[in-house]
């Protein structure tokens, strides 16, 4: 069965710095690409990064880029996302996500975590 | 970037109805469009994929149509296990994807 639970989450000042985890379980993660997702409280999904199996391609919403980095240890089964320069609007919950290809274009999102909840506040 | 504009925003339907979601993008995406139902607290969980394909396990009153910019999905039988959020999410562009605003479903 896939599992990928996420955690890390928690309480920070805006400016500060946070680093999500995402640990993984139950199939191959070295072959697939992963993904974060963010909902806001309330609110939407909004797609955040992405980043291939051997980390070649790596993509951020704008919303993040830069201040956002994804990364990956395929030898620990593990995502990351480290968060700098928090900012209100990244309040939300964090989910993890694997991709399922059908075709190089086509594919979706198929097994997510629970979600890591991040709250920027001061 | 691709902008996906889902309309309604919300809906109320009795069950049994039959219940449709647009999704619309803002410029062709093809076939690439997915759809996704979120319960509340809970993760989002994919319903359709490449616009019309049923993921494995999902009820076949469950169906999405559509190409280019225009796309729906059809509940042909409103259940009252559908309540949900629905979100459409285009994978056209790799380098970023979009998904829309979401369509609240409630039972009347």
């Amino acid at each position: 069965e896939v599992l990928l639970v996420e955690s890390g989450g928690g309480l920070v000042k805006p400016g500060g710095s946070l680093r999500l985890s995402c640990s993984a379980s139950g199939f191959t993660f070295s072959s697939y690409t992963m993904n974060w997702v963010r909902q806001a409280p309330g609110k939407g999904l909004e797609w955040v990064s992405s980043i291939t199996s051997s980390s070649t391609y790596i993509y951020y919403a704008d919303s993040v880029e830069g201040r956002f980095t994804v990364s990956r240890d395929n030898a620990e089964n593990s995502l990351y996302l480290q968060m700098n320069s928090l900012i209100v609007e990244d309040t939300a919950v964090y989910y993890c996500a694997t991709t399922e290809y059908r075709s190089p274009q086509a594919y979706y999102f198929d097994s997510w975590g629970q979600g890591a909840l991040v709250t920027v506040s001061s | 970037d691709i902008q996906m504009t889902q309309s309604p925003s919300s809906l109320s339907a009795s069950v049994g109805d039959r219940v449709t979601i647009t999704c619309r993008a803002s410029q062709s995406i093809s076939s690439y469009l997915n759809w996704y139902q979120q319960k509340p607290g809970k993760a989002p969980k994919v319903l359709i994929y490449v616009a019309s394909s049923l993921q494995d396990g999902v009820p076949s009153r469950f169906s999405g149509r559509g190409s280019g910019t225009e796309f729906t999905l059809t509940i042909s039988s409103l259940h009252p296990e559908d309540v949900a959020t629905y979100y459409c999410q285009q994978t056209f562009s790799d380098s970023s994807l979009t998904f829309g605003g979401g369509t609240k479903v409630e039972i009347k």
